[in-house]
């Protein structure tokens, strides 16, 4: 079992839906969790942290649920522009490395 | 330059060849990592440097793998001998310190072992 495990996809979705993913993770010394996106053929890039009380930026909004070991991300209203790959990651309290899950696809049709 | 520059973006190699891979972190960042990216995966931690330090190399599949970055700035992962299961995407990444939040990712170099 991955120590970081991601919904499998690719989730289709039309314009303007609301979306979710959820990630769990298996080491319970984890203790930082991110979002990051990657577009096809491109480097992963930061979408955002993840904090204990939940955070939002704009129509994204990332939930940490440590009991559950579990970590997820909302969409709203999504755009065309959202499609790609979201890969959930995770960093350990002693450790700098950055644990990653596989990723979900999530596809925006018009 | 403003970001982290990997180089080349794609190599194809022929068996049993030897590949040289180069990244070019941001200046300033003391952290680099490598990872290795197969298609439909997430990226595998291969190794980290602080520095010119090789700090852990836990990641890296076989002795065939080894990675250097002597002053500090500029990295190199040497593939001696590849084979067709080394063919992946490597992602250099850097940060300004192994506890900072964010890495910054280089394109990464698409190699093909044909």
């Amino acid at each position: 079992r991955k120590e970081v495990e991601q919904d499998p996809g690719p989730f289709n979705v039309p314009e303007g839906a609301t979306v979710a993913f959820n990630c769990t993770y298996s080491n319970s010394a984890s203790q930082s969790f991110f979002w990051y996106r990657q577009d096809c053929r491109k480097e992963p890039k930061l979408l955002m942290s993840v904090y204990s009380s939940g955070n939002e930026d704009g129509r994204f909004t990332a939930q940490l649920n440590r009991a559950s070991q579990y970590i997820s991300l909302l969409i709203r209203d999504s755009k065309l522009s959202d499609s790609a790959t979201y890969l959930c990651v995770v960093k350990r309290s002693s450790n700098y490395q950055l644990i990653w899950g596989a990723g979900t696809k999530l596809i925006i049709k018009p | 330059g403003a970001g982290v520059s990997q180089s080349p973006r794609y190599k194809v190699a022929k068996r049993g060849q030897d590949v040289a891979l180069r990244c070019d972190p941001i200046s300033g960042h003391v952290s680099l990592f490598w990872y290795q990216q197969a298609l439909g995966q997430g990226p595998e931690f291969l190794t980290y440097f602080q520095n010119e330090a090789q700090l852990d190399k836990s990641g890296l599949p076989s002795d065939r793998f080894f990675a250097e970055r002597p002053e500090g700035s500029v990295s190199t992962l040497k593939i001696q001998r590849t084979q067709q299961e080394d063919s992946a995407v490597y992602l250099c990444a850097s940060s300004l310190t192994g506890r900072a939040t964010e890495a910054f990712f280089g394109q990464g170099t698409r190699l093909t072992v044909v």
